[in-house]
């Protein structure tokens, strides 16, 4: 079956510790993304990618690091600056430029909670 | 920063009652507005993306509207049932790649 995994899902981090979250899709997609979810807020847009060897910071990219070497895998690494790192991590993607009928729509992970002990 | 909100937070329905939510989002933009059911330790999954003002999306008793002229869809569900207890969001799409995500509203249908 299709899909994107992300693994592990749950992490546990000592303070000043880089960690790095697996995202792996086997959809062909050329786009995608990582998210952070906090309670009471919306998904918000940490990294992206469009492409191969190509990515984009989002909304709340600071503390953070990706990688996109290969077109199934956007691994993220949390680093120790990254303030409040304690959340749930949401993977996604999408097949990449709007072209015909293409509407955008995107494909989830199951998540990563991270928590900084 | 352009918003999107959601409302209600929360609703509690009893089975077979029909309900609804609402997405608002920035008027001006506007290249499509997406729904997403994600279930509890699940991973979010696309109901609808709507593009055109005025436009009607169905899937089973699932339903959506949009209004892009005043910033507004509406996700209905007729006869609600155990099975769609879930948190629905709302993303807002200007055409590029980052999408505006809602709080999102968290149903659950009492059996």
């Amino acid at each position: 079956d299709g899909g994107i995994t992300q693994s592990p899902k749950y992490l546990f981090r000592k303070e000043g510790q880089n960690v790095t979250l697996s995202c792996e899709q086997n959809l062909n997609h050329d786009a995608m993304y990582w998210y952070r979810q906090d309670p009471g807020q919306g998904l918000r847009l940490i990294y992206y990618s469009q492409i191969v060897n190509d990515f984009q910071k989002g909304d709340i990219a600071e503390g953070y690091s990706v990688s996109r070497e290969k077109k199934e895998s956007f691994p993220l690494t949390v680093t120790s600056a990254q303030k409040n790192p304690t959340a749930f991590y949401l993977c996604a993607s999408s097949k990449g430029p709007r072209q015909g009928l293409y509407t955008g729509e995107l494909f989830f992970g199951e998540g990563s909670r991270l928590t900084v002990l | 920063i352009l918003n999107v909100e959601q409302s209600p937070q929360s609703l509690h329905v009893q089975e077979g009652d029909s309900t609804n939510f609402t997405c608002s989002f920035p008027s001006s933009n506007f290249y499509a507005l997406h729904w997403y059911r994600w279930e509890t330790a699940k991973s979010p999954e696309a109901l609808f993306v709507m593009t055109l003002n005025g436009d009607e999306k169905k899937k089973g008793r699932i339903s959506a509207t949009l209004n892009t002229k005043e910033g507004y869809s509406y996700l209905y569900i007729k006869g609600s049932q155990p099975e769609d207890s879930a948190t629905y969001l709302c993303a807002f799409d200007s055409g590029t790649y980052k999408y505006i995500f809602g709080t999102g509203t968290r149903l659950k249908v009492l059996a």
